[in-house]
């Protein structure tokens, strides 16, 4: 079992609403990272970051933001929730070796009314 | 740049039968490949990687795959299927030359494994 921990699992929330995604994992990996998963569908990073106050934007491009104080954290915020923004959100962390799989937390279940 | 791909979205197979699930992919160097399982409303699991050594990788759960470089190939296999192996899987590339120095993985568009009893 990966010790990597999503919170809320599910969220059901209204247009314009702030919400954080938290992420966090206790194996001490540098490398952490946000997928955007629609059902049943191929995950696409939208932020990674390779230690604290080390954030960058991935290959799709997203209005969340990120941040990296603590190693262990790795928040994800929407400033402004919107309909469009109705999808699964993964987190990842990886020790920083190259040979190094990826650990996932169980997702967080979004949906913007 | 690199890639990599699963040509089939759907792979039905019938319990106790053999299945395969393909990837292909391209680098400019050596592969780091892995294969990931997602069962629904899941996370994603990891389930083997090939870095280097022999070509036949073995796995979770009874999963293994080959390695063939010729064939820039990576197949899932697995001798006998289960009911409860249906799920959703992703091969996976790293690409050195994406997300810095160390790298970030490419992931396939995914594969639904569907076995029957």
């Amino acid at each position: 079992e990966a010790d990597i921990y999503q919170t809320p699992r599910y969220l059901v929330i209204g247009t314009g609403k702030k919400i954080t995604l938290e992420c966090s994992q206790t194996m001490g990996h540098d490398k952490m990272y946000w997928y955007q998963q629609d059902p049943g569908m191929e995950l696409h990073l939208i932020h990674y970051s390779y230690g604290v106050n080390s954030t960058e934007k991935g290959d799709l491009s997203s209005e969340s933001t990120v941040s990296r104080i603590r190693t262990e954290h790795f928040p994800l915020t929407l400033e402004s929730a919107r309909p469009s923004h109705t999808s699964q959100y993964l987190c990842a962390s990886s020790e920083t070796a190259t040979r190094g799989e990826l650990f996932f937390g169980e997702g967080s279940r979004l949906t913007v009314l | 740049a690199q890639s990599v791909a699963q040509p089939e979205d759907q792979v039905n197979v019938a319990e106790g039968n053999p299945l395969t699930v393909k990837c292909t992919y391209s680098v400019s160097g050596n592969p780091y490949l892995f294969w990931y399982v997602q069962y629904p409303n899941r996370g994603l699991q990891f389930l083997l990687k090939y870095i280097t050594g022999d070509n036949l990788v073995k796995g979770s759960y009874g999963f293994e795959a080959e390695f063939n470089k010729s064939q820039t190939s990576f197949h899932l296999k697995k001798p006998s299927a289960l009911v409860s192996d249906s799920a959703l899987y992703f091969c996976a590339v790293r690409d050195l030359n994406y997300g810095g120095s160390q790298g970030n993985l490419i992931f396939g568009k995914g594969t639904k494994l569907s076995v029957k009893p």
